[in-house]
């Protein structure tokens, strides 16, 4: 299986803040990476999809990078109903997630 | 409306079996991948297995041979049948339709709790 490392895994942020976690595979997956964001007591939600798609509604403050192993997602002004927990997830082969990085409020 | 409903989810014991259900809306299970995806509590995500819109399925390894995923194109429904329950199955289970050709899991259900216990 494909391991995925997120980090950090937990952030102390402010509103307004610009934050950018990361996400190292294991081994090459191309640009099969997505992130969801997840709050407690609810599904996760898809955010970025093949690395630097935004699905549809996303507000366009959340922005992926990266290709082949090393991949980040930033949120350039984080806004108060950013503050939850976010994995990535890899689809170049059987599905893995992150272990996820949980924003918090500084 | 697109929409997923998960149901079945309960208090089992250990080596029992559940039927989870996921009543989809608003596209066909038939047409599109589907999967299902456990959180334990206070834990991450992991992906458990995947229905195809050719029928193939497709596992992770801790759940072979104990879970069977399944559709109702007539019902538009997607199941997880669960034998053999151990203690760590125990989470919420979500259904999720897959994205291709991403690989995505772009629309999630609300979650239901299987809880594996005596």
């Amino acid at each position: 299986d494909i391991q995925l490392t997120q980090s950090p895994p937990s952030l102390s942020a402010s509103v307004g803040d610009r934050v950018t976690f990361t996400c190292r595979a294991s081994q090459y997956i191309s640009s099969y990476l997505s992130w969801y964001q997840q709050k407690p007591g609810k599904a996760p939600q898809l955010l970025i999809y093949d690395t630097s798609s935004l699905q549809s509604g996303v507000p366009s403050r959340f922005r992926g990078g990266g290709s082949g192993t090393d991949f980040t997602l930033t949120i350039t002004s984080l806004q108060p109903e950013d503050f939850a927990t976010y994995y990535c997830q890899q689809s170049y082969s059987a599905p893995t997630f992150g272990q996820g990085t949980k924003v918090e409020v500084k | 409306e697109v929409q997923l409903v998960e149901s079945g989810g309960t208090l089992v014991q250990p080596g029992g079996s559940l039927r989870l259900s996921c009543a989809v809306s608003g596209f066909t299970v038939s047409g599109n991948y589907m999967s299902w995806v456990r959180q334990a509590p206070g834990r991450g995500l992991e992906w458990v297995s995947v229905i195809y819109d050719d029928g193939s399925t497709y596992y992770t390894d801790s759940v072979t041979g104990r879970f069977t995923i399944s559709r109702d194109n007539s019902m538009n429904t997607l199941y997880l049948q669960m034998n053999s329950l151990r203690r760590e199955d125990t989470a919420v289970y979500y259904c999720a339709r897959r994205s291709q050709p991403s690989g995505s899991l772009d629309i999630w259900g609300q979650g239901t709790m299987v809880t594996v216990s005596s």
